[in-house]
């Protein structure tokens, strides 16, 4: 069974479009984040959620909006794709609430590679 | 702002030895987590060990260990008797937690394996 699991693995899409990637876990954890890869591996945070709150905006463009439904989804919707968000798309989850520390060890899923033509 | 920094973007091992990849990271905090992640070409981020601050005692995974130097914000990856599925891209992160957590990645250190 995998423990987080996202789709799509491959976006390929024109510029302009929406997309969507959604995003399960079945650890039962409390928090879920999204992070991006860039053309150079470099990961960054994007969002996280605690409990389907909103938590963590890293200064993320308003056209990326997480959405989650309960605590075991957290979803990325892109609006009006540009070339600049092609990119490795990673969700992630934790055991733990905010504010009690470090967290517990994040877990990722399988990575969503988004390419924008 | 904390920060990592790998400053090795590519090693190389033959089978069966041993590598070392370095990570610094910069905090004023005391209490954090330390990890390494292992990225193999399918893109998986793989958790390979983890390391509590507070911790005195080195984290240890079968054949990889790590080097915690706490005062002087080092925290390096130790693979021993190296194997073909150990090529990656390795990751060094920094979680401090607190009202926001979030990993704080380093740029990575491409590791080859050679036969």
């Amino acid at each position: 069974d995998t423990a987080v699991s996202q789709t799509p693995k491959y976006l390929v899409t024109q510029m302009g479009n929406d997309k969507s990637i959604k995003c399960e876990q079945n650890l039962g954890h409390d928090t879920m984040y999204w992070y991006k890869q860039d053309s150079k591996k470099f990961l960054k945070i994007m969002f996280s959620y605690n409990n389907k709150e909103l938590i963590i905006n890293e200064t993320v463009p308003n056209r990326f909006s997480p959405k989650s439904p309960d605590k075991a989804h957290l979803n990325l919707h892109i609006n009006s794709l540009e070339l600049g968000d092609s990119a490795v798309y990673f969700c992630a989850s934790s055991q733990g609430l905010h504010g009690a520390g470090p967290t517990e060890t994040q877990y990722f899923g399988p990575g969503t590679r988004l390419l924008v033509l | 702002a904390q920060t990592v920094t790998q400053s090795q973007p590519e090693m190389s091992v033959q089978e069966a030895e041993t590598v070392t990849l370095s990570c610094t990271y910069d905090t004023s905090e005391s209490d954090y987590y330390l990890f390494w992640y292992k990225q193999p070409p399918s893109r998986q981020m793989i958790l390979v060990i983890r390391q509590e601050a507070y911790k005195q005692q080195n984290a240890t995974e079968n054949r990889f260990s790590v080097n915690f130097q706490k005062a002087a914000k080092s925290f390096s990856l130790k693979i021993s008797d190296s194997q073909l599925g150990d090529a990656a891209m390795y990751f060094c992160a920094y979680d401090y937690g607190g009202a926001t957590n979030k990993l704080i990645f380093g740029t990575g250190t491409l590791l080859a394996v050679q036969p």
